[in-house]
């Protein structure tokens, strides 16, 4: 059935270093994926998005990785600042149409 | 423009109790959706519409109706609350699942 997990509930990263948060996903015929974050009270925002015909896109300060042959998910947050800190999510989008969300992962910046 | 609103930010319900969470945005938005979001999890889809007049059924229905009798508003109505429907909704809109979801600022309902 459709999946998505994610490999960590939380990290620390120190101020200035780079994050990478990291999402599996079960569905082959997924084929758009987008990364959310979600600070504390507040809805999900959106990140960055990236459709199955692409490898790497990139925004401001992030980039997302997609390797469909090990169906992984990647979300990397260059020169992470105390404002990164939130819970990010991995969502899919499969055949069925619907957009399934992964548990998340609480990114913590230490100062 | 306002985005995506909700009403009530916060409602405590007995069970048994019905009520109606509202859901508007002013993007002109096709897609809507609600979700749940309990302590520790991700977002789990409640019920979604494509369109004014069209609804249909997420991973967790059961419980909770809707209607789209607008493009702009997309009500979530609990027909008898129960204790497991404890928790935080968002709803979201978008020009489609394919797209940037919008979401509420969120309800967080408490039943008793």
């Amino acid at each position: 059935g459709e999946s998505v997990g994610l490999h960590l509930p939380t990290l620390s990263v120190q101020e200035g270093d780079n994050s990478i948060i990291n999402c599996a996903y079960s569905n082959s015929a997924s084929d758009y994926f987008i990364w959310y974050k979600q600070e504390s009270g507040k809805g999900p925002q959106f990140i960055i998005d990236i459709r199955s015909n692409m490898d790497k896109r990139q925004g401001q300060r992030v980039t997302v990785l997609l390797n469909k042959t090990v169906k992984h998910l990647s979300l990397q947050i260059a020169a992470t600042q105390p404002g990164d800190s939130a819970v990010y999510f991995c969502a899919e989008v499969g055949g069925n149409e619907k957009l399934t969300f992964g548990t998340g992962t609480r990114l913590t910046i230490i100062p | 423009n306002a985005g995506v609103t909700q009403t009530p930010k916060f409602q405590v319900l007995k069970t048994g109790q019905s009520m109606t969470l509202q859901c508007a945005q002013d993007m002109n938005h096709e897609y809507m959706s609600w979700y749940r979001q309990d302590p520790g999890m991700g977002l789990r889809l409640i019920h979604y519409s494509v369109g004014a007049g069209i609804t249909d059924q997420g991973e967790v229905p059961n419980g909770y109706n809707v209607s789209r009798s607008t493009t702009e508003d997309f009500p979530l109505r609990l027909l008898s609350a129960a204790p497991s429907q404890t928790s935080v909704y968002f709803c979201a809109s978008s020009y489609g699942t394919r797209y940037e979801q919008f979401f509420g600022p969120g309800t967080r309902l408490t039943v008793l």
